[in-house]
């Protein structure tokens, strides 16, 4: 059983496009994440709610817009697709706040033509 | 607000030899701290993590990290190197209290046979 699953893997689109990337946690956690991997591998912080409630919303722009119909569930829906969209988009899961370490998804290859 | 620094975006090894991966944190009250590994193409795993029980932390195969509070360091080593251990590692650091966790930008680590 997969733990934190994310749909699609690898998504190619053109600019101006609109997209969503899905993602599940079966983990029973409170707190879910939206994480943007550069090519470098730098990772940084999109968005986190906890029990559905929006806690992190980091600087992003406006075209990204999580949404969480339930715990186990939070969805990242980006419009106007530009180039600097593409990047590994990973979505991570825990027990709440504190000390809990967090689990990721496979994440999601984005490439915008 | 705290902060990462890894030294060193990327370490070679040998096969057997000694790996050590530097990690100093910035924070303004007591942390938790948590070491991370990433295999090609997959989403992030932790390795070990601190919260402030015992200073010397073991995680997964055969991995350990020493808190230094007087040196903020938070240092990953493992006795010898195998050629599985080839990855990306990362360093977080989170405040108690706080709800985000932030990632240094990661070492590569190289196994040479």
């Amino acid at each position: 059983d997969t733990a934190v699953s994310q749909t699609p893997k690898y998504l190619v689109t053109q600019m101006g496009n609109d997209k969503s990337i899905k993602c599940e946690q079966n983990l029973g956690h409170d707190t879910m994440y939206w994480y943007k991997q550069d090519s470098k591998k730098f990772l940084k912080i999109m968005f986190s709610y906890n029990n559905k409630e929006l806690i992190i919303n980091e600087t992003v722009p406006n075209r990204f817009s999580p949404k969480s119909p339930d715990k186990a569930h939070l969805n990242l829906h980006i419009n106007s697709l530009e180039l600097g969209d593409s990047a590994v988009y990973f979505c991570a899961s825990s027990r709440g706040q504190g000390d809990y370490e967090q689990y990721f998804g496979p994440g999601t290859r984005l490439t915008v033509t | 607000a705290q902060s990462v620094t890894q030294l060193g975006s990327h370490v070679s090894v040998s096969e057997g030899a000694l790996v050590l991966l530097r990690c100093n944190y910035s924070s303004s009250v007591p942390p938790y701290l948590f070491w991370y590994v990433q295999y090609p193409n997959q989403g992030l795993q932790l390795l070990l993590k601190y919260t402030s029980a015992a200073t010397l932390v073991k995680g997964i195969n055969g991995f350990e990290a020493e808190f230094k509070k007087s040196e903020t360091s938070f240092h990953l080593t493992k006795p010898s190197a195998h050629m599985s251990d080839a990855a990306e590692y990362f360093c977080a650091v989170k405040n108690t209290g706080g709800f985000k966790t932030i990632f240094g930008a990661g070492t590569r680590l190289f196994v040479k046979a």
